[in-house]
């Protein structure tokens, strides 16, 4: 089963715009990743925040955590074409475990 | 891009068949996942193989099984093959050495069940 959900399940924005992706999830965890997935195919790693993190950035994503309220959020700002891709988070309740996936949300840069 | 490699990377099997798919992972990572992705959905965990020894199942029948290779490779196995088996299976390497480890991902092996 699903440990999180995330929100929305498609989002739709004009080049340059922001984008804010929103994962909730139930148990108690490790550290919390974010995935990138084109047409299906591999998952390519974007960025991990440890649980004892609040905020992280990467380039152009930045990466909230609140574990009292069990949830994350992604942004990527100056959005661009080639961000068009569905995103999951990821949790791992011990380091080197299972990974558990939301259901992830498709994200639509339209140029 | 991630030094993960699976084959084949498309596949036909019909009902009760067995299939096999396969892994090369990273130079020196001693550990692999292996997840089921239908379409639509996010993954989901089949097992975990480290130091060629199962190390963790996800909720997934017996017919589901799994091998480690000294060589960084592996494999997943499925006997019986149902329709609900048809999905993107992929397979995830990463060093366990007590940190933060980063799963890679490979490209994945799509596999329609008719």
């Amino acid at each position: 089963s699903q440990q999180g959900e995330e929100d929305p399940q498609a989002l739709s924005i004009q080049e340059g715009e922001n984008a804010t992706m929103n994962c909730s999830y139930k148990t108690s965890i490790n550290n919390l990743q974010w995935y990138r997935q084109n047409s299906g195919r591999g998952l390519v790693h974007l960025i991990l925040i440890r649980s004892n993190e609040r905020e992280k950035h990467s380039g152009r994503l930045r990466v909230t955590l609140d574990t009292s309220k069990k949830s994350s959020s992604l942004l990527i700002t100056a959005s661009r074409a080639a961000d068009t891709a569905s995103y999951f988070c990821a949790t791992e309740e011990t380091s080197g475990s299972r990974l558990t996936f939301g259901e992830g949300t498709q994200l639509t840069v339209n140029p | 891009e991630t030094g993960v490699t699976q084959s084949p990377t498309h596949l036909i099997k019909t009902r009760g068949q067995q299939v096999t798919l396969r892994c090369s992972s990273q130079s020196g990572h001693n550990t692999v996942s292996w997840y089921q992705q239908a379409l639509g959905q996010g993954p989901q965990f089949i097992f975990q193989y480290y130091r060629e020894e199962e190390n963790g199942r996800g909720n997934f029948p017996p017919r589901f099984s799994g091998l480690q290779f000294p060589n960084y490779s592996s494999e997943l196995n499925v006997n019986a093959l149902e329709l609900d088996d048809s999905a993107l299976y992929l397979c995830a390497s990463s060093l366990v050495a007590g940190g933060q480890e980063t799963q890679y991902f490979g490209p994945g092996t799509r596999l329609l069940v008719l």
